[in-house]
């Protein structure tokens, strides 16, 4: 199994829909969570944390389920700038804390 | 902004050929990373280091690959004998330290091997 699945999409979408994105990770002992986007043959970059209780970034809101090992991205009114590739991304604990990330959705939002 | 800077941005090269990938960790984080990115597949990673040493590795990460930081600024990637399967996107990586320190991620180098 692995330690990071996502449903890979395509996700196409119209300008203001809403989308959802959902992930599972693995290893009970990752301790922390992530969105990242990555444009295309760009880096990766930090989108939001995701934290146990939910939060919301303006019309991004993420949750986090422990007991279910599962993560979702809900992105509101979308704009044609989310088009993206969102990927998932846990941490597991130690001194490294590396980044495990899983293969991302891809969503185009389309005017 | 600090920014994470990686030189080249683009390298092609034999196969069988040494290749350095350079990166300019942002000043005062204290872990780097090295991941790659096989095109369409995802983000995965290669190494760690702090306090001068590699602190975990991937499988991946095996003995064609060393990593250096040879003057207290540069982070560098070696790949000794580079295989057709090493073509990928390049990316480093660093970070302050702390539970919560963001992973700033270098804009890539990609390497393409002949």
């Amino acid at each position: 199994r692995k330690e990071v699945e996502q449903d890979p999409g395509p996700f196409n979408v119209p300008e203001g829909a809403t989308v959802a994105f959902n992930c599972t990770y693995s290893n009970s002992a990752s301790q922390s969570f992530f969105w990242y986007r990555q444009d295309c043959r760009k880096e990766p970059k930090l989108l939001m944390s995701v934290y146990s209780s939910g939060n919301e970034d303006g019309r991004f809101t993420a949750q986090l389920n422990r007991a279910s090992q599962y993560i979702s991205l809900l992105i509101r009114d979308s704009k044609l700038s989310d088009s993206a590739t969102y990927l998932c991304v846990v941490r597991r604990g130690g001194s490294a804390r590396q980044l495990t990330f899983g293969s991302g959705t891809q969503l185009t939002v389309l005017p | 902004e600090p920014e994470v800077t990686q030189t080249p941005s683009h390298q092609v090269t034999q196969m069988g050929q040494e290749v350095i990938l350079r990166c300019v960790p942002i000043s005062n984080h204290l872990y780097f990373y090295w991941y790659r990115q096989i095109l369409g597949q995802k983000v995965e990673f290669l190494v760690s280091f702090y306090n001068n040493e590699i602190s975990e590795k991937s499988e991946i990460f095996d003995d064609q690959f060393s990593v250096e930081r040879p003057d207290g600024s540069n982070f560098t990637l070696k790949i000794r004998s580079t295989k057709l399967e090493d073509s990928a996107m390049y990316f480093c990586a660093s970070r302050a330290g702390g539970d919560t320190g963001e992973l700033f991620f270098g804009e890539g180098s990609r390497l393409t091997v002949l």
